[in-house]
């Protein structure tokens, strides 16, 4: 079974009000990511966690938090959400750097 | 930064030829380059990777890389209907790095 699950596929959040994303994945990957789309745009890598350690990318560091309970799981956490919070949210997995990484189908997150 | 730039935006091609698309990085630093595949309302997933200058050919999908360049492509022959789908270049940007730098893709639309 090679892939990774979301929940929810849409969700719809108010502005200023909190917004957890979750993902599983059963591949026993050492590594999870999240990955922001929006339309027309390239997908862009918020954080990822190899094992234990989350890495946060510089630009996105103080908007996004993320939690990885066991190696299947991981959430994505917007404290306070914004307009320019409205996108598509990719969880993936990977074993290692530099190999396939594996998508999940994502959460559209609409914020009003 | 290192940026993935991808074209056309748009293709389209009729049902038995042959698509091309194109992908650049502006960074020589690289390890990887892969070409993702999303289908509408699927994660994206990975069709190939090629790291070596020349062509890697895997069934109807021919990647082309130019290291020298910087460029790779992706040729698909006899295209099919159901390879209508948005098309993302990545590239892993140095060894052992978990980043995965996509471009905004390019959407092929194969007509019956």
């Amino acid at each position: 079974d090679t892939t990774v699950k979301q929940n929810p596929r849409y969700k719809l959040a108010r502005v200023g009000k909190p917004v957890n994303l979750i993902c599983s994945q059963t591949m026993n990957h050492d590594t999870m990511y999240w990955y922001q789309k929006k339309p027309n745009q390239a997908p862009k890598l918020l954080l990822f966690y190899y094992d234990k350690i989350l890495n946060r990318e510089a630009d996105t560091f103080e908007k996004f938090q993320s939690s990885r309970p066991n190696n299947s799981f991981c959430s994505l956490y917007i404290g306070s959400a914004g307009l320019e919070y409205s996108a598509m949210y990719l969880c993936a997995s990977s074993r290692g750097s530099n190999t396939e990484v594996f998508f999940g189908k994502g959460t559209r997150l609409t914020v009003v | 930064q290192q940026k993935v730039q991808q074209s056309p935006e748009s293709l389209s091609v009729p049902e038995g030829g042959m698509a091309s698309l194109n992908c650049t990085s502006s960074d020589r630093n690289f390890q990887y380059f892969w070409w993702y595949r999303q289908h509408s309302g699927e994660g994206p997933k990975a069709l190939m990777s090629i790291f070596s200058d020349g062509d890697k050919k895997e069934g109807r999908f021919t990647a082309h890389l130019n290291k020298a360049s910087l460029h790779v492509s992706l040729h698909i022959r006899d295209s099919q209907p159901s390879d209508s789908a948005l098309y993302f270049c990545a590239v892993n940007p140095s060894s052992g790095s978990w980043q995965l730098i996509f471009g905004s893709g390019t959407q092929l639309t194969v007509m019956p």
